[in-house]
């Protein structure tokens, strides 16, 4: 079964900080999808920026950007020049990329980021 | 492009119940998802629809759960004899595209509180 584990129940980081969410997963697969997505206190979920497993370049999205390390099964999320917008709850997710769970997305429990201004 | 539209954004019921919720997904997107999400944790998958077939089903779909897309436009997802453990936040999202660009698009949810 796939399991998508997040250590890091909350954060905080200043404006224009840099800050980095912690994902780590267990799966018996090579080929995958990983994402990172944003709920705000609107509880929409965002896609923030995904990797697909057999890429090794590391995913860049503006001003984030993951550091993806396939042997250790670990996806971190890296905001730089944090703005108050950035407040949310993130959610690191895997998806397989075949079989009958097509576009079924695991997440993992969260991590409530904090901006202080 | 109006997004995914979820409807009620909040719903409280007595255990017992019957409640159903309803999910527009963006017009033209043939999948659509269904997800719950309980305090502290992240969403969970629920099922799973390609057009108007149910093409697979959590285990956490239990048997007072049901689903349906009826020409493959808005689903809807009713619990019958709701329990507290029902209680959760209800996401639905719709996607379309090959699934190496599928993008998910979530609506705002549906809280459901069972008293």
């Amino acid at each position: 079964a796939q399991t998508v584990t997040q250590s890091q129940p909350e954060m905080s980081v200043q404006e224009a900080e840099t800050v980095t969410l912690s994902c780590t997963y267990d799966t018996s697969e090579s080929d995958y999808y990983l994402f990172w997505y944003k709920q705000p206190p609107s509880r929409q979920m965002i896609l923030v920026i995904r990797q697909e497993a057999y890429k090794q370049q590391n995913a860049t999205e503006n001003r984030f950007s993951v550091n993806f390390q396939k042997a250790a099964k670990s996806f971190s999320l890296k905001i730089s020049d944090s703005q108050l917008g950035d407040a949310a709850m993130y959610f690191c997710a895997y998806r397989r990329t075949r079989g009958s769970t097509l576009g079924r997305l695991y997440f993992g429990r969260g991590t409530q980021l904090t901006v202080w201004p | 492009d109006t997004g995914v539209s979820q409807d009620p954004r909040h719903k409280i019921t007595k255990r017992g119940q019957n409640v159903t919720f309803r999910c527009d997904p963006i017009s033209e997107h043939n999948r659509l998802y269904w997800y719950r999400q309980t305090l502290g944790q992240g969403p969970e998958f629920l099922t799973y629809f390609q057009n108007e077939a149910q093409l697979e089903k959590s285990r956490l779909l239990s048997d007072r759960f049901s689903a349906e897309r009826p020409k493959g436009s808005f689903s809807t997802l009713e619990i019958q004899r709701t329990e507290q453990g029902d209680s959760a936040m209800y996401l639905c999202a719709s996607s379309v595209g090959t699934a190496k660009n599928e993008k998910l698009f979530f609506g705002s949810g549906t809280q459901l509180s069972v008293l």
